[in-house]
């Protein structure tokens, strides 16, 4: 079984400011996939990121960017030059091999203060 | 830019009723998959779709779901006797291809908020 794991149930960062959210997770497979999804107050689930675990170069979208620490199954997203737009839940999660089905973590609440 | 999309946006329902969600894929997508948040809670896989025969379901997804293709474009969750747990925002999703060799990346739709008094 995989699990995912989001320590920080919520979090808050000023405008223009940085911030790192925290995700671990635990799987027996040796490929596999890690994505963080946002989710606005719409509800919809929006990719942010995908991270293969075969490849050692963290991956980066624009302001977005992770820290994958494949020992340690740490996977962490960092937000540069936060924006109110960004307020939004953020899961963490992990595809197995198969790519049949995502595991999601239990989501980090953030809020970006004017 | 592509995206699913869900019908209806919210239902409510009465407790024993069967209730149908719809999904409309991105038309070049080839797996179809359906996930489900019960408020507050973590976002729970439910089944996932190809070929048109289910190819991995979650212990979750009990005789009481059943999905279905029923033409080229819509992808259906069916909710038999319906109870009050099952209410939850359920969410569509899909992707062209599966496995770490592919594209493996989801695009969800906007969810069908489920009412169950």
């Amino acid at each position: 079984a995989q699990t995912v794991t989001q320590s920080q149930p919520e979090m808050s960062v000023q405008e223009a400011e940085t911030v790192t959210l925290s995700c671990t997770y635990d799987t027996s497979e040796n490929n596999y996939y890690l994505f963080w999804y946002k989710q606005p107050p719409s509800r919809q689930m929006i990719l942010v990121i995908r991270q293969e675990a075969y490849k050692q170069q963290n991956a980066t979208e624009n302001r977005f960017s992770v820290n994958f620490q494949k020992a340690a199954k740490s996977f962490s997203l960092k937000i540069s030059d936060s924006q109110l737009g960004d307020t939004a839940m953020y899961f963490c999660a992990l595809c197995n091999n198969a790519g049949n089905m995502l595991t999601f973590g239990g989501g980090t609440r953030l809020m970006v203060k004017p | 830019e592509p995206e699913v999309t869900q019908t209806p946006s919210h239902q409510v329902t009465q407790m024993g009723q069967e209730v149908i969600l719809r999904c409309v894929p991105i038309s070049n997508h080839l797996y179809f998959y359906w996930y489900r948040q019960i408020l507050g809670q973590k976002v729970e896989f439910l089944v996932s779709f190809y070929n048109n025969e289910i190819s991995e379901k979650s212990e979750i997804f009990d005789d009481q779901f059943s999905v279905e293709r029923p033409d080229g474009s819509n992808f259906t969750l069916k909710i038999r006797s319906t109870k009050l747990e099952d209410s939850a925002m359920y969410f569509c999703a899909s992707s062209v291809r599966t496995g770490v060799s592919g594209a493996n990346v989801l695009t969800f739709g906007a969810g069908s908020r489920l009412t169950v008094l």
